[in-house]
């Protein structure tokens, strides 16, 4: 099983609905957990950290579940600017590589 | 605000020739990382450093080096450039102290073909 793993897409969802992803992570031992975006060759920026049980920023709410090793990204109320894809990082404190990154999901939101 | 600055953005090389990509942040971290992104793929980790003085491979590292003399300063060398070294290279840094684990803050890129 890969450390991370994420369901590549593409979503295709149209504008205002609502769309959840699912990262999974093999690793008990993880710590901390962010969400990056990635826009189509640009640099990945940070969404959202999340230390505890979960997060929420405006329309984005991350929510961790430790008992069965996956966090989900939530985005109500999706805008066009939406569409990029979206990394699941995995701290593992200890570990050789201390973050490790799913290959992304990728959104795309339709008029 | 700088953040992590790399430089050059865009570069082409012909086979064989060596060039070294910078990278240098002024956030005071002391973790710094190099990645590379094939197109339509994710990350994967070249090398890293946990402060001055101290590198080490991550997933992908043969036919690179580092050297992190300052905190602020995590070039990468590339040797004998191969086309299979074509790609986008990321830099990023990220402060690690006390409990809390901060994320990474990314460069832009640097955009590399070998032809």
């Amino acid at each position: 099983r890969k450390e991370v793993e994420q369901d590549p897409g593409p979503f295709n969802v149209p504008e205002g609905a609502t769309v959840a992803f699912n990262c999974t992570y093999s690793n008990s031992a993880s710590q901390s957990f962010f969400w990056y975006r990635q826009d189509c060759r640009k640099e990945p920026k940070l969404l959202m950290s999340v230390y505890s049980s979960g997060n929420e920023d405006g329309r984005f709410t991350a929510q961790l579940n430790r008992a069965s090793q996956y966090i989900s990204l939530l985005i109500r109320d999706s805008k066009l600017s939406d569409s990029a894809t979206y990394l699941c990082v995995v701290l593992i404190r200890g570990g050789n590589t201390p973050l490790v990154f799913g290959k992304g999901t990728r959104l795309s939101v339709i008029a | 605000n700088a953040g992590v600055t790399q430089t050059p953005k865009f570069r082409i090389l012909k086979i064989g020739q060596s060039m070294t990509l910078q990278c240098t942040q002024d956030m005071n971290h002391n973790y710094m990382y190099w990645y590379r992104q094939d197109p339509g793929m994710g990350l994967k980790l070249i090398y890293y450093s946990v402060g001055a003085g101290i590198t080490d491979k991550g997933e992908v590292p043969n036919g690179y080096n580092v050297s992190r003399s300052t905190t602020e300063d995590f070039p990468l060398r590339l040797e004998l450039a191969a086309p299979s070294q074509t790609s986008v290279y990321f830099c990023a840094s990220r402060r690690v102290s006390g409990a809390l684990d901060q994320p990474q803050h990314f460069g832009d890129g640097t955009r590399l073909s070998i032809l």
